[in-house]
């Protein structure tokens, strides 16, 4: 089974503040996925990752930075919080191939204060 | 500009009943649909996919038809259960292997007992 793992399930943070939201894979999956879901706004892509030390924006990156240093690891950063990210953010990863199958952490609810 | 829509937010279900979920796309590229069901405070998980060289996938009571030239998929849940109530989003893949999947903003279905 794929497990992918998320640092925090819940965490309060000020604004401000800088936040590392963790995600760790043990598939050995080469694609790692990062998205924010929102109450009437589905899930939208912030940034993803197709090797080590590679990244790619996706559709809502401002904000944000990622880190992928090893393969198993996609850190999502914060560099100063905001309350306007306040959401559940969700960590997702997949194989390379054509059946492009993601599997999700649990997902953190971040709150910004 | 949406790729992929599902239209109805919500959809309310008689348990024992037949639940339909329905989901649109635009770009005739899309070769790979895969519907998630999310329960609140916990991450999407797959449910079930289809190539688009199908037109029916079946699993248990989950089967999932594609038209490719009305360009729309549809989830079928037979018979509903309350367990079922959940969120579903639709997601669709592009020919080219590695890039993201492209998700619907999702339907909440509510599975009265």
């Amino acid at each position: 089974d794929v497990k992918v793992t998320q640092s925090s399930r819940y965490l309060v943070k000020r604004t401000g503040e800088k936040v590392f939201l963790e995600c760790v894979q043990d598939m050995d999956h080469e694609n790692m996925f990062w998205y924010r879901q929102d109450p009437g706004l589905g899930l939208r892509l912030i940034y993803f990752s197709y090797d080590v030390k590679m990244k790619e924006k996706g559709d809502i990156p401002e904000g944000y930075s990622v880190s992928r240093e090893k393969k198993e690891r996609f850190s999502l950063i914060l560099e100063s919080a905001s309350t306007n990210q306040t959401s559940m953010y969700l960590c997702a990863s997949s194989l390379s191939g054509n059946e492009d199958t993601q599997y999700f952490g649990p997902g953190t609810r971040l709150t910004v204060l | 500009d949406q790729q992929v829509k599902q239209n109805s937010p919500s959809l309310s279900v008689q348990e024992g009943r037949i639940s339909i979920l329905n989901c649109d796309y635009t770009n005739s590229m899309f070769d790979y649909f895969l519907w998630y069901k999310k329960y609140p405070a916990e991450g999407p998980t797959f449910l079930i996919s289809i190539s688009s060289i199908k037109d029916k996938n079946e699993d248990g009571r989950f089967t999932v038809f594609l038209n490719k030239s009305a360009k729309h998929l549809s989830l079928h849940i037979v018979p509903s259960q309350p367990g079922d109530s959940a969120v579903y989003f639709c997601a669709a893949s592009l020919d080219s292997g590695n890039t993201p999947l492209v998700f619907g903003k999702g339907t909440r279905l509510s599975v009265i007992a």
